[in-house]
């Protein structure tokens, strides 16, 4: 079993949608939780960080963690063209040595 | 905003030639980090660097591998002896407290 698991899609969506974005992972020992978002050839720009169970809502962002699950997620309301890109989940133990282990990521297109 | 900046945009190489990929971290954060993300696959945690000495290192980062902060504003990974297979994304990234982590716009690098 992958220590992190995200469907890679592409997910095509219309304008205006919402948008469901998923990762399952193995670890136990993760502790913290981030969402990035990567366009082509670029660098990984952080959208949101999770440290414990529960929401996190940043405009339209929402971060969601469930630890019983070892499942989070991220929703992206009113979508637009702007935000077709890849979405990279990284997750992270305790001790503060910022190694993150990323998923695949899901490739998003929003139509308008 | 503060970011990271990374140089070179791109470098093309020969087989067994050595390497310096060059980073300006975020100024005020003190953990910096190498990543690389072969083409179409994961981004990969190479290195952790804090204090003047590596914190973590992957499996990836062999003998071949080297960090260096030789200043106050750089950080640099330089490889010795470039193989095929080191073709990729190189990602410098810093945090200020170890979580939250910030990534350039990546260094891309084929080897010939």
């Amino acid at each position: 079993q992958k220590e992190v698991e995200q469907d890679p899609g592409p997910l095509s969506v219309p304008e205006g949608a919402i948008v469901s974005l998923n990762c399952t992972y193995s670890n136990s020992a993760f502790q913290y939780f981030m969402w990035y978002r990567q366009y082509s050839r670029k660098g990984p720009e952080l959208l949101m960080y999770t440290y414990s169970s529960g929401n996190k809502e940043d405009g339209r962002f929402t971060a969601q963690v469930d630890k019983s699950s070892k499942y989070i997620s991220l929703f992206i309301r009113d979508s637009q063209p702007s935000d077709s890109a890849t979405y990279l989940c990284a997750m992270g133990a305790s001790g503060n040595t910022g190694k993150l282990i990323f998923g695949q990521g899901t490739t998003l297109q929003v139509k308008p | 905003e503060p970011e990271v900046t990374q140089t070179p945009s791109h470098q093309v190489t020969q087989m067994g030639q050595e390497v310096i990929l060059r980073c300006v971290p975020i100024s005020n954060h003190l953990y910096f980090y190498w990543y690389r993300q072969i083409l179409g696959q994961k981004v990969e945690f190479l290195v952790s660097f804090y204090n003047n000495e590596i914190s973590e290192k992957s499996e990836i980062f062999d003998d071949q591998f080297s960090v260096e902060r030789p200043d106050g504003s750089n950080f640099t990974l330089k490889i010795r002896s470039t193989k095929l297979e080191d073709s990729a994304m190189y990602f410098c990234a810093s945090s200020a407290a170890g979580n939250t982590i910030y990534f350039g716009e990546g260094s891309w690098l084929t080897v010939v």
